[in-house]
């Protein structure tokens, strides 16, 4: 059975600090990794991993791909109040229900003044 | 719109009564997807339409579920004799094509009492 795995599940930081938040994922053949950020509105698309090794970065947030390992970071530097959200991990493969994304529980981030 | 739409955000219902959640995507994007997501946990797949076929409904949770996209744009999740376990956000989210990146709508939140 596929399966995505977020860690940590949460975080408390403060304003300043540098976090990683990790997914690894056990799917038949994988096709992408995708990182949401979700507040209390519409998860937000931040990166589309496909290939290993590329680092993929916007601002202050960048994340990386490892598919031997089966794993992907999402690295957030200088974290602002604003960056405060349950961040999403989701995987898309190209198996039995073809093009659903099969999701993680998310890490919920909290950054404080 | 330059986003994908629900209404209505929020829905509260009695047990038994039957609800209708709507999802209009964003303009000329093929594929849609509806979720649920559960209280702490990651949103899982319910069902897929490419216009308007419906191609993959596995993960509706019961009969009770049921989908529609009858004009291969805007689509119709409705539950019938709703249970407190239906409580949840139902996300709706659509993509150029099935294997792009997929974008998401703020959700319906149900509540079932």
């Amino acid at each position: 059975e596929d399966k995505v795995v977020q860690s940590p599940l949460s975080l408390v930081v403060h304003e300043g600090d540098t976090v990683t938040l990790n997914c690894s994922y056990e799917v038949t053949n994988f096709r992408s990794l995708l990182w949401y950020k979700q507040e209390k509105k519409a998860p937000t698309f931040l990166f589309m991993l496909t290939s290993s090794g590329i680092e993929k970065k916007s601002g202050r947030l960048s994340s990386i791909l490892d598919k031997k390992e089966l794993f992907s970071i999402l690295n957030i530097t200088a974290t602002q109040t604003g960056d405060s959200a349950i961040y999403l991990c989701a995987v898309g493969s190209n198996s039995n229900s073809g093009y659903a994304l099969n999701f993680g529980k998310g890490t919920s981030l909290l950054v404080t003044p | 719109g330059a986003g994908v739409s629900q209404s209505p955000r929020y829905k509260v219902a009695k047990r038994g009564q039957d609800v209708a959640l709507r999802c209009d995507p964003i303009s000329g994007h093929v594929s849609l997807f509806w979720y649920q997501q559960a209280l702490g946990q990651g949103p899982e797949f319910l069902t897929y339409f490419q216009n308007e076929a419906q191609l993959d409904k596995s993960g509706l949770p019961s009969d009770r579920f049921f989908a529609e996209r009858p004009e291969g744009s805007v689509s119709t999740l409705k539950i019938q004799r709703t249970q407190q376990e239906d409580s949840a956000v139902y996300l709706c989210a659509s993509s150029r094509t099935s294997v792009d990146i997929q974008y998401f709508g703020a959700g319906t939140r149900l509540s079932v009492l």
